[in-house]
């Protein structure tokens, strides 16, 4: 299978630091990697899409500077969540694409769980 | 609406089937997953159907296609307590995954 990690799985910081968040695939390149953000007994909701050596794609109502994505290699993609505020305490899941066109599968990782006091 | 929906609760006996449903809008999907996510985890890809099947079955998991009603369900076979979770259908659009609601299995002993 294709195993995704996520580093770290839980960080409680102060408000107004920056946290930052790896995403890895394990035993297979990514081009593509995505970033979710998850509220308790919610849906996934996608936050970006991180591309190997380009700047990353976010949806409609992410702020991109204070959600920084940097995606330096075929294997590893990070979000970090500049100046944290409590209201960023969440549910962070990446994915990370495998294969091509109609054969595009996404893979998750475990998930960090960021708690902003 | 919502592009994709489910039901948002599921309470069954252990050893029954259980009948996961789900819609979904874009008739262009050219496929749609099922994932499976536990408590504080990730979610695992549990299974795939590509647009032009009707049926895939993997074990005890069965995945029903009806493209025409754009209606995807996902079917366990003699369910187990280790299959309580929370289930996603998504589809892909432009690339993206839309991810239904989930909905939360529960299996009482």
């Amino acid at each position: 299978g294709a195993v995704v990690s996520q580093h770290p799985s839980r960080v409680i910081c102060k408000s107004g630091t920056s946290v930052k968040i790896e995403c890895r695939s394990l035993d297979f390149q990514a081009t593509t990697m995505f970033w979710y953000r998850q509220f308790p007994k919610q849906s996934l909701m996608l936050m970006a899409t991180s591309n190997e050596g380009s700047k990353a794609t976010y949806e409609q109502g992410v702020e991109k500077d204070k959600f920084l994505i940097n995606h330096a290699s075929l294997t590893l993609s990070t979000l970090t969540v500049t100046s944290a505020h409590p209201e960023d305490s969440s549910f962070y899941i990446c994915s990370a694409q495998r294969g091509q066109g109609a054969q595009e599968t996404q893979y998750f990782g475990p998930g960090t769980r960021l708690l902003v006091l | 609406g919502e592009d994709v929906e489910q039901s948002l609760f599921l309470s069954v006996r252990e050893g029954d089937s259980s009948v996961i449903n789900c819609t979904y809008t874009d008739s262009s999907s050219t496929y749609l997953y099922w994932y499976k996510q536990e408590p504080g985890a990730g979610l695992q890809l549990l299974t795939y159907i590509f647009s032009n099947m009707d049926m895939k079955q993997d074990q005890r998991l069965t995945v029903l296609l009806n493209k025409k009603d754009k209606h995807l369900s996902l079917r366990i076979a003699d369910t187990q307590t280790g299959d309580s979770a929370i289930y996603f259908c998504a589809e892909s659009k432009r690339g993206k995954l839309i991810f239904g609601q989930g909905t939360e299995l529960s299996v009482k002993p």
